[in-house]
């Protein structure tokens, strides 16, 4: 089954930029979804189709996909961004036909 | 406004049955593919089980075949998972979640989930 690997923990410092990967067998040619979690809550949707963002998502968050590896990036970090970060592709040939990554807690320093 | 609300976890016993339930509203429910997607404590994300709109595609996770059903009720807006053998690497939350259109690559809205617990 298609494996995505995320780094465990990024930390960053507010008003810098955090940048979360993704990585996957040629990631590039399939499209990548991100989730922001805060404790206790549901996922919701921050980047759809490897770039896009859904209305009411700051402009903050962006996303790229190339090769092996997809990236968020979000820039000119708040307090409140502090969260778990998750990736997700459809993959027609894995037994989970939605893939998870393993997640990122992103930190706030 | 799409909503979503998860109803049914509770404590069971290893090998035991639950139904989970997920309330609708707010959009046309028959229109739309429905996912449920779980969380273990401390853990990630795990996609379970999907049911296309009239309930003619039925998907499942290799960790839940054969243990776990997913129906649909149209009429009443509803969505369904019956957990059946449960095991302890069940207990998680259970989330409902619907992609943007019917058949969608992702998940725009989610519930807020409700927790399985299997312990003796």
């Amino acid at each position: 089954s298609y494996v995505l690997t995320q780094p465990p923990s990024v930390s960053v410092a507010p008003g810098k930029t955090a940048r979360i990967t993704c990585g996957g067998n040629n990631i590039g040619s399939k499209s990548v979804h991100w989730y922001q979690q805060k404790p206790g809550q549901a996922p919701v949707l921050v980047i759809y189709y490897d770039s896009d963002r859904p209305s009411g998502i700051p402009e903050r968050f962006s996303g790229s996909n190339s090769g092996n590896t997809a990236t968020l990036t979000i820039s000119r970090v708040e307090a409140g961004d502090e969260a778990d970060y998750y990736c997700q592709v459809w993959d027609s040939s894995s037994d989970h036909l939605w893939v998870f990554g393993g997640g990122t807690k992103l930190t706030v320093l | 406004e799409v909503q979503l609300v998860e109803s049914g976890g509770g404590l069971v016993k290893p090998g035991g049955s639950l139904r989970l339930s997920c309330a609708a509203s707010g959009f046309t429910f028959s229109s739309y593919s429905m996912n449920w997607v779980r969380q273990a404590p401390g853990k990630g994300l795990e996609w379970v089980s999907s049911i296309s709109s009239s309930s003619s595609y039925i998907y499942y996770a290799d960790s839940v075949k054969g243990r776990f059903t997913i129906s649909r009720d149209n009429a009443k807006n509803s969505l369904y998972l019956q957990m059946n053998s449960l095991r302890a690497e069940d207990t998680a939350v259970y989330y409902c979640a619907r992609g943007p259109t019917a058949g969608a690559e992702y998940f725009q809205h989610w519930g807020q989930g409700t927790l399985v617990t299997v312990s003796s």
